[in-house]
C-alpha cells in the first residue's frame, strides 16, 4: 500500500466508449502525475498537476483529458481511444520535488 | 528538455555477483535524482534518492548510488545481488525549475540462482 489508490485496476473499452480513470492520494502531496507504461517503452510522462494547476502536458492527444478537482484526486477521461493506447496507466503523487509515490496502475485494453 | 539515459536494457548475472547500472541525464541546472525498482507484478518503489550533500547515497536492500555532477551521472550499485533483486530498475530526474519527473527507459535485471 503506497497511499496512492487507482481505480479501476483493469479496464477494457471499445474505441467509441468514454471512460475515466481515477486516482486518489491521502498523503497530503501537492503534485500529481499521470504516466503511460507500455511494454518495451520508457515510462511516458503525460500530465503533471501542482496544487490543482496543470503544469505539464507532454503533447498528449486530446482523446486523453485530465481533471484535478482538488489536490487529492486526479482523473483521466478517455474517449475515442485507439488500440495503441492500450497500456498500464500509472498515477503518482509527490510533495514538491521529492520522491513520487506510485499507485498500482490501471491496465487498459482498447478493443 | 531534460532526458534520462540508461545504458543497459537487460542485465543477466548470477547470485553474489556485483551489479552496476548506468544513468546519465541531460540538464544543466539543479536536479533531484532517484532510482526506482519495479518487482514483477508490483508497483514502482523508491530505492534511493539524492537531493544534495554527500554524493554517495545508500538506499534500501543494500543498494547505493553515486552522483557525479561533472559527468551528469547517477549510477546504481550493489556489491552482491540476490535472486530477489530480479526486477526492472528506473532512473529518474526532476529539475528545480519544474515538476517534470522524467524516467529512463529502465533496465531489466535477471539474477540467476
Amino acid at each position: 500500500e503506497t497511499g496512492v489508490t487507482q481505480t479501476p485496476r483493469h479496464l477494457v473499452m471499445g474505441m467509441t466508449n468514454k471512460k475515466s480513470l481515477k486516482c486518489e492520494q491521502h498523503l497530503g502531496h501537492n503534485a500529481m502525475y499521470w504516466y503511460k507504461q507500455s511494454a518495451k517503452k520508457p515510462l511516458e510522462l503525460m500530465f503533471v498537476y501542482n496544487f490543482k494547476e496543470q503544469t505539464e502536458n507532454n503533447s498528449v492527444p486530446s482523446r486523453f483529458s485530465p481533471e484535478c478537482p482538488n489536490s487529492s484526486h486526479l482523473f483521466l477521461h478517455l474517449h475515442t481511444l485507439q488500440p495503441e493506447d492500450s497500456a498500464l496507466y500509472l498515477c503518482a503523487s509527490s510533495q514538491n520535488r521529492q520522491e513520487a509515490f506510485f499507485g498500482q496502475g490501471t491496465r487498459l485494453t482498447v478493443v | 528538455a531534460q532526458s534520462v539515459s540508461q545504458h543497459n536494457h537487460h542485465v543477466i548475472l548470477s547470485e553474489a555477483a556485483s551489479l552496476e547500472l548506468g544513468c546519465n541525464y541531460s540538464y544543466g541546472g539543479t536536479v533531484n535524482l532517484f532510482w526506482y525498482v519495479q518487482y514483477p507484478g508490483q508497483h514502482l518503489q523508491l530505492l534511493l534518492k539524492y537531493f544534495s550533500g554527500d554524493p554517495l547515497v545508500k538506499g534500501i536492500k543494500g543498494f547505493e548510488a553515486e552522483f557525479i555532477k561533472s559527468k551528469f551521472s547517477f549510477n546504481l550499485r550493489k556489491p552482491s545481488v540476490q535472486w530477489s533483486d530480479t526486477a526492472e530498475y528506473f532512473c529518474a530526474v526532476i529539475s528545480s525549475n519544474d515538476y517534470k519527473l522524467s524516467f529512463g527507459a529502465g533496465t531489466t535485471v535477471t539474477v540467476r540462482a
